[in-house]
Order: C-alpha cells, then sequence, then structure tokens
C-alpha cells in the first residue's frame, strides 16, 4: 500500500518561477518527513527535513511546509535553477520507528 | 572517500537466473541500507544492517530475496531465481548511525530481467 503519494510524476516551471511539489501521506504515526533529491545515474541525496512540531522550514531557496490536519507536504525552490532540475522523492517515517516510505517521486524541469 | 560503491551499474538477465548486487559502503559507516525503486512504488526500503547484523529484512518482498553482510566493507543482494517483476533500480545506502539525512546512496544498479 503506498502510504505516500506523490501525485504528479511531472512539473515543468520558467527559472526564476516558484517550483511547488507536493505529497500526500495517510498514516498518521508519521511524525518526520524528508525530500530527496535524485539526478540522472545518480543516488538520492538528502535535501531537507521537517518534524511534524514544525509546519514550516527553510534552507535557503528550499522551503517544506507540512499540514499535518490535511497530511500534506509540499516543497517550494524559489527561484526555481536549471539545475533544479532532477526527481525529487518525498519521505515519511516515525522517528522512533525504523520504517521509512518514500513517494513515487516527481520530476522537475526547469526551463531557461 | 569514493562514497558508496555499487556493482554492476546495469544488469540484464534472463528470468530464472540467479542475480547478485554488491555494494561497498563509506568507510566507518555502520549502517547499511537496500533500497528499491520502481515506477508504481516509488522507493522501498527492502533491508538494513547495522554493524554486520540485519536489523530489519521486513521489506524483502519474497524468499527469492536474500542479502548478506560478511564484513563491514561488503553487502551483497541476491535474487534467486530472478523474475521479469523484479526489474528495477537497486540502491545501496551507508550512514554513520541511523539518521536519515546523513544516509548516503550509491549511484544504483539498473537490474532488467527478461
Amino acid at each position: 500500500d503506498q502510504q505516500v503519494k506523490q501525485n504528479s510524476p511531472s512539473l515543468s516551471v520558467q527559472e526564476g518561477r516558484i517550483s511547488i511539489l507536493n505529497c500526500d501521506y495517510t498514516n498518521s504515526m508519521f511524525d518526520y518527513f524528508l525530500w530527496y533529491k535524485k539526478y540522472p545515474a545518480e543516488g538520492p541525496t538528502f535535501l531537507i527535513s521537517i518534524s511534524s512540531i514544525k509546519d514550516k522550514n527553510e534552507d535557503g531557496r528550499f522551503t517544506v511546509f507540512l499540514n499535518k490536519s490535511a497530511k500534506h507536504l509540499s516543497l517550494h525552490i524559489v527561484p526555481s535553477q536549471p539545475g533544479d532540475s532532477a526527481v525529487y522523492f518525498c519521505a515519511a517515517c516515525s522517528y522512533n520507528n525504523n520504517d521509512m516510505r518514500f513517494g513515487a517521486g516527481t520530476r522537475l524541469t526547469v526551463k531557461p | 572517500d569514493a562514497g558508496v560503491i555499487q556493482s554492476p551499474r546495469h544488469e540484464v538477465t534472463e528470468m530464472g537466473q540467479e542475480v547478485t548486487l554488491r555494494c561497498k559502503p563509506i568507510s566507518g559507516h555502520d549502517y547499511l541500507f537496500w533500497y528499491r525503486q520502481t515506477m508504481m512504488r516509488g522507493l522501498e526500503l527492502l533491508i538494513y544492517f547495522n554493524n554486520n547484523v540485519p536489523i530489519d529484512d521486513s521489506g524483502m518482498p519474497e524468499d527469492r530475496f536474500s542479502a548478506k553482510m560478511p564484513n563491514a566493507s561488503f553487502s551483497t543482494l541476491k535474487i534467486q531465481p530472478s523474475e521479469p517483476r523484479d526489474s528495477a533500480v537497486y540502491f545501496c545506502a551507508s550512514s554513520f548511525y541511523y539518521h536519515r539525512e546523513t544516509q548516503y546512496f550509491g549511484p544504483g544498479t539498473r537490474l532488467l530481467v527478461l
């Protein structure tokens, strides 16, 4: 069963604009969420995370928002750059549990 | 450090054949993870080791899958016999301690079972 869903397989934005990647989860036990970025022929790399005690975490151009009541999180990239073009995975887990679940990924293309 | 090394990078085999995927974690890391990526299910954790000992293999799909870590610098994931539905990208990751952000992923092995 897909406990973490990324319903948009792809997203295309213009350079300089905002990219918004969405993620939904079903397991209310999840209390820690992460975003990974993956370039072709490489493994995923950690990008940003958020704990359920927060609703926002910011790191430079990247901000993750968490809406616990809606079981929804999003990753905002502002401004988007061509180098941000990659596949982005959302992941969720219980901090005291070793079970981390990933979404299927969203391919972001940033056009110059 | 060269990072997590996986071999082969690509593997094409026929149904019923044995497949062995290999991983060399980053030196000093005491956790090692095997993941599988498919279009439908995204990234799934198959099994992870701590200090060469398997801790959680609940993600291993079937008895056809087995993983070993004979020493701190080497792990294998074996599929025997392989089936077309095993076609996926298999990632190995390692970390210094069990903390998701510190997992370093290898480049993956793309497996195609015909």
